[in-house]
């Protein structure tokens, strides 16, 4: 099956220091990737929409420029929390999609590992 | 009403028993359909795509009910290692759309 990576798989950093977490689709290309943020107990949350070249589609309440994606490949997101504050703190995952067929187990999405951030 | 909804549960089942979920969903214009599972702490895993004739499996079988707006999941001889939280998610009919992700059914199977 398709395989996503992300890194690092979890940090610690301080309040105010930016985090960049990478998320790679290994074994296919990527038209579309997504980027989740869950917290303890609570369902995943959607952030952004990315396709490889635009500019990322962000969820209503979603700072863009707090949370900047970028997804300069087909292979390639990544998501850096800038100014992290301890609320912040959250498991990051991000899910990658081959393509769009209509009505079709083509778009299933495949999720990284997760990135699970603290921030002190 | 919500895009997609889910029983949050928990079910709490014994081995062996058989336990059923189902997820129901607004855009009657939805196009595709997937359950997938997700242990604690970690990510999502697709478990099934949801057809319009039904999929089964082994243990798990997943149903789409097209008229009622809801798909389902059946799964049998429950195991201990099912216990897991199950979302459903569904794609709209457009790429541009967003997918929704159900909220999750927390499954405990207990010896």
């Amino acid at each position: 099956g398709a395989v996503v990576s992300q890194h690092p798989s979890w940090v610690i950093c301080k309040s105010g220091t930016s985090v960049k977490i990478e998320c790679r689709s290994l074994d296919f290309q990527a038209t579309t990737m997504f980027w989740y943020r869950q917290f303890p107990k609570q369902s995943l949350m959607l952030m952004a929409t990315s396709n490889e070249g635009s500019k990322a589609t962000y969820e209503q309440g979603v700072e863009k420029d707090k949370f900047l994606i970028n997804h300069a490949s087909l292979t390639l997101s990544t998501l850096t929390v800038t100014s992290a504050h301890p609320e912040d703190s959250s498991f990051y995952i991000c899910s990658a999609r081959q393509g769009w067929r209509e009505a079709s187990s083509y778009n299933e999405q495949f999720f990284g590992p997760g990135t699970r951030l603290t921030v002190l | 009403r919500k895009e997609v909804e889910q029983d949050p549960g928990p079910f709490n089942v014994p081995e062996g028993a058989t336990v059923a979920f189902n997820c129901t969903y607004s855009n009657s214009a939805s196009q595709s359909f997937f359950w997938y599972r997700q242990d604690c702490r970690k990510e999502p895993k697709l478990l099934m795509s949801v057809y319009s004739s039904g999929n089964e499996d082994g243990r798990f079988t997943a149903q789409l009910n097209r008229a009622s707006q809801y798909i389902s999941l059946l799964i049998r001889d429950s195991k201990l290692s099912d216990s897991a939280t199950y979302l459903c998610v569904v794609n709209p009919p457009e790429s541009y759309q967003k997918v929704t992700f159900g909220t999750g059914t927390k499954l405990q199977v207990i010896p």
